[in-house]
């Protein structure tokens, strides 16, 4: 069981452009979302996270947006850069653990 | 200023040996997280430990695997009679409390694999 559905699977994007990643979630005790990045021989690394009771976050070229009531989340990441290449994990974490979505590999193209 | 350490960082075992994977928290983190990667399938949850007790288990599977997070020393998850499906790269991830908003730092994971 998928707790945490995340599309697409992969993305490629110019370098300047505007990439997104979508998910959505099914447990209603989440109550934390956090997205991770992960380097190709490296452990996910906390990117940005979110809380439900806000609808949007921005921390420099990243945004989490936030529809509770569909219970979807996206990351926009603002002028990619070839250096944001990587794998991306949405995820959704309650009390006692924290589940990922499938990972999007995101390819940035000078 | 060490994160999350594990190793061995890759593990080659025959079919039916066992394999060991040790991890050790960030210091002060009492909470430990496992779980496995397979391409294309993301990070799939395994085992939350506090120390010297299991809180979640219910991503691992029933037999031949099992861990531990002692009083002292790493958290050790075991996988007995290794089979071919269990090659994957399997992290540790660690945080200072539970709850739902504290940051989980991972380890660079181990890569198994049975041959």
């Amino acid at each position: 069981q998928q707790q945490v559905k995340q599309s697409p699977q992969s993305l490629i994007v110019q370098k300047g452009g505007i990439s997104i990643i979508n998910c959505a979630y099914e447990n209603t005790a989440f109550d934390y979302f956090p997205w991770y990045q992960q380097f190709p021989g490296k452990g996910p690394a906390l990117l940005i996270a979110i809380r439900p009771d806000v609808s949007e976050k921005k921390e420099g070229r990243f945004t989490i947006s936030f529809n509770k009531s569909a219970k979807q989340f996206s990351l926009h990441i603002m002028d990619s850069q070839p250096g944001d290449s990587a794998t991306y994990f949405c995820a959704g974490t309650g009390a006692n653990n924290l589940f990922f979505g499938t990972g999007t590999r995101l390819t940035v193209i000078p | 200023n060490a994160g999350v350490m594990q190793n061995p960082r890759h593990l080659v075992r025959r079919r039916g040996q066992e394999a060991r994977l040790r991890c050790s928290p960030v210091k002060g983190h009492s909470h430990v997280y496992w779980y496995r990667q397979l391409p294309e399938e993301g990070l799939k949850f395994m085992v939350y430990l506090q120390k010297e007790n299991i809180i979640d288990e219910s991503g691992m599977p029933k037999e031949r695997f099992s861990a531990e997070f002692p009083k002292e020393g790493p958290s050790i998850l075991r996988i007995q009679q290794v089979v071919r499906g269990d090659s994957a790269a399997y992290f540790c991830a660690s945080s200072v409390r539970r709850g739902s908003d504290t940051e989980a730092f991972f380890g660079q994971g181990t890569r198994l694999t049975v041959v």
